[in-house]
């Protein structure tokens, strides 16, 4: 059982689109996190959410919390967010995390 | 640079071994989590320390044990090492191991099991 559900898998894009990528959980949680992972392997947190909606820069992270839901948005893609993103949830002293969505952008 | 160190960056070992990896947290973060990445489990996590003690246990495997000392860096030790233990080992620190922190994220152990 996946207590972390993202979507899609994988995303190709033209540099300038706007991007959505999705997590849906089964769990209550106090907080979710997203995650960027670089080709080469490195972590990077981009957002913490625990309500609401959060913006840095060209990316938007939002969450509902009753429908148990977030949502990622990059507007004017560009090649260098090719990357894996990667939701993770925080129910009580426990990690769940999807199991990535592959965005390329292409110039 | 997150400020997170692990060592070694990669590490090559046969089945049966015993390997210890190194995590130095960014200076003045309490909290050091480990998190284990397979190709087939996607990204795990194992265990989650707060100044020297154990806070947080997720899915580590009884041959795995780890340790926070008293200057904050933390060891993951991994016995009986099995080909299923390849994978990308990453440690992630935090002030102070709330969960609505934003965790800063080691560059990782590449460790493969032959």
């Amino acid at each position: 059982k996946n207590e972390v559900e993202q979507s899609p898998q994988n995303l190709t894009a033209q540099e300038g689109e706007f991007i959505t990528i999705n997590c849906s959980y089964s769990v209550g949680i106090s907080a979710l996190h997203w995650l960027q992972q670089h080709p080469g392997g490195g972590i990077v947190s981009l957002f913490m959410l625990s309500s609401g909606k959060k913006k840095h820069g060209r990316l938007i992270a939002t969450i509902n919390i009753q429908e148990k839901h977030s949502s990622l948005h990059i507007t004017a893609s560009h090649p260098r967010d090719s990357a894996v993103y990667i939701c993770a949830v925080i129910p009580l002293n426990q990690f769940y995390f999807g199991t990535g969505t592959s965005l390329t952008v292409i110039p | 640079d997150s400020g997170v160190t692990q060592t070694p960056k990669h590490l090559i070992t046969a089945t049966g071994q015993r390997v210890t990896l190194r995590c130095s947290p960014r200076s003045g973060d309490l909290s050091v989590y480990w998190y284990q990445q397979s190709l087939d489990q996607g990204l795990q996590f194992l265990i989650q320390y707060y100044n020297g003690e154990e806070r947080a246990k997720g899915n580590i495997l009884e041959r795995f044990s780890a340790q926070q000392f008293p200057d904050l860096h933390s060891e993951l030790n991994l016995s009986s090492l099995e080909l299923g233990d390849s994978a990308l080992y990453f440690c992630a620190s935090c002030p102070s191991g709330r969960s609505q922190e934003t965790q800063y994220f080691g560059p990782g152990t590449r460790l493969l099991v032959l």
